[in-house]
C-alpha cells in the first residue's frame, strides 16, 4: 500500500541555518503530496502541497518540489528562525480523500 | 478554508469508561475524518464518515471500539469506548478542502486513561 517515510528527528538547528527534511514516498500513480506542521500546543496545518510533479509547493519561506524520478519531496528552508520550531509531517492523499501521514520530524529551532 | 472545532479539548477518563468527542464544522461537507495521534507518533486514520450512512472504518478500528455518528453535515461525534490506557492520544476530525485534495484539521481532543 501507500506509504510515507520521512527522516527521523529530533532535528536541532541554529537560527538562520538551511533546513532539509527528507521525505519519499511509495504510491499507485502521481498522489498529492503535502507537508503539515504542527506548532506546539497547536492543531495540525497545511505548511505546503504539490499536486503534479515537478511542481514546487511553498509557503512561510519553506520549499519542497515534488520529484517523481526519485519519489521524493524533501522539505527545505534557507534560514530557519525560533519560530519555525515544530513537528513537520510529510504526507500524500492516497486514492480519493485518504491521507497517509510518515512519522513526523520534530524541529528545534536554538536562537 | 474550513474552521472545525472539537469538544472536548481534553479529558482524563477513568479505565472502563466511554468518551464521546464531538466536531462541529463551519459548513456543510460530505465527508468526515477521525484520526488518531499517540504520543510521540504520526497521525493514523481510524474511519470515514459519510452522512446518511455508516462509518468506513480502517484495518485495526471496529465500530464497537469506536463508534461513529454523522446525522448531519456538519457535526459527527467519535466514541471511545471501554477505553484502556492504550487509547491515550489525540483525536482529531478533518474535513476535505473544496477542490483542493487537502483537508483542514481540528485542534484534537487530547484524551488521557488512567
Amino acid at each position: 500500500g501507500d506509504s510515507v517515510t520521512q527522516m527521523e528527528g529530533p532535528v536541532t538547528l541554529s537560527e538562520e541555518a538551511f533546513l532539509t527534511i527528507n521525505c519519499t514516498y511509495t504510491a499507485t500513480g502521481y498522489p498529492s503530496l503535502f507537508w503539515y506542521v504542527q506548532y506546539p500546543g497547536e492543531g495540525l496545518q497545511l505548511l505546503l502541497k504539490a499536486t503534479k510533479a515537478d511542481d514546487k509547493g511553498s509557503n512561510k519561506g519553506f520549499e519542497a518540489t515534488y520529484r517523481k524520478e526519485t519519489t521524493s519531496f524533501h522539505l527545505e528552508k534557507g534560514s530557519v528562525q525560533v519560530s519555525d520550531s515544530a513537528v513537520y509531517f510529510c504526507a500524500l492523499l492516497s486514492g480519493a480523500s485518504k491521507i497517509i501521514f510518515g512519522s513526523g520530524t520534530r524541529l528545534s529551532i536554538r536562537p | 478554508s474550513a474552521v472545525i472545532s472539537q469538544k472536548p479539548s481534553r479529558d482524563i477518563c477513568q479505565r472502563g469508561t466511554s468518551l464521546t468527542i464531538q466536531c462541529q464544522v463551519d459548513s456543510q461537507v460530505t465527508m468526515m475524518f477521525w484520526y488518531r495521534q499517540q504520543p510521540g507518533q504520526s497521525l493514523t486514520l481510524i474511519a470515514t464518515a459519510n452522512q446518511g450512512s455508516e462509518a468506513t472504518y480502517e484495518s485495526g478500528f471496529v465500530i464497537d471500539k469506536f463508534p461513529i455518528s454523522r446525522p448531519n453535515l456538519t457535526f459527527s461525534t467519535l466514541t471511545v469506548s471501554n477505553m484502556s490506557p492504550e487509547d491515550s492520544s489525540i483525536y482529531l476530525c478533518s474535513v476535505p478542502g473544496a477542490g483542493t485534495y487537502e483537508q483542514y484539521f481540528g485542534p484534537g481532543t487530547r484524551l488521557t486513561v488512567t
